[in-house]
């Protein structure tokens, strides 16, 4: 079975730093790109970063550029997200996701998600 | 950047057709992907390329393309199709992932 599981959530000050994982199992991790997704409060979907089965290729949407940092470790079938000077806009939900197998940036199993809450 | 845009709700009786649509410029290029989303869970893929499904999903859900717009079709809706439906597709390089507004359906 697959499963995506996040941990790393919390409540963060504005300005400050926090390092999500993704835990994953039932599927061979290294083969597969990923990405972070989140989504605000009774928002809509916003995709994060993409990271590629190898990590070589990495890409960011424009609004964490420069603030996000994702990797991976194939060895210990984990996903992470580094987000540095994080603003009340970065609170939401932080979902891993797994690529579809022919084309990554469609996404065919995501975790639960782990809730951000930047305030003061 | 683009968007893709979508209709903000649905509304349709137990039994009826839904269609939810997805507009943008770029969608003669590239393909569209269509997620369902309940309230207080993960997303979950019902369409990818534009009218494939994956197996787990009922055959009642299928996609379809023209031009500028594609659609989510849900024959026979059932009350537990009422959720957050979301479009996805990428800019014309393949790299950044755009998702659109979302509809809500509501089953009456």
């Amino acid at each position: 079975e697959v499963q995506l599981v996040e941990s790393g959530g919390g409540l963060v000050q504005p300005g400050g730093s926090l390092r999500l994982s993704c835990a994953v199992s039932g599927f061979p991790f290294s083969s597969y790109e990923m990405s972070w997704v989140r989504q605000a409060p009774g928002k809509g979907l916003r995709w994060v970063a993409h990271i590629s089965d190898s990590g070589r290729s990495i890409d960011y949407a424009d609004s964490v550029k420069g603030r996000a940092t994702i990797s991976r470790d194939n060895a210990k079938n984990s996903l992470y997200l580094q987000m540095t000077s994080l603003r009340a806009e970065d609170t939401a939900v932080y979902y891993c996701a797994r690529g579809h197998i022919l084309t990554g940036r469609v996404f065919d199993y995501w975790g639960q998600g782990t809730l951000v809450t930047v305030s003061s | 950047s683009y968007e893709l845009t979508q209709p903000p709700s649905v509304s349709v009786s137990p039994g009826q057709t839904a269609r939810i649509t997805c507009s943008a410029d770029t969608l003669p290029e590239q393909y569209a992907y269509w997620y369902q989303q309940k309230p207080g869970q993960a997303p979950v893929l019902v369409i990818y390329k534009d009218t494939e499904r994956p197996s787990r999903i009922p055959e009642r859900f299928s996609g379809s393309s023209s031009g500028t717009t594609v659609t989510l079709t849900i024959r026979g809706v059932q009350a537990e199709d009422e959720a957050d439906y979301y479009c996805q597709s990428t800019d014309r390089s393949g790299t950044s992932v755009i998702f659109g507004g979302g509809t809500k359906l509501a089953v009456l």
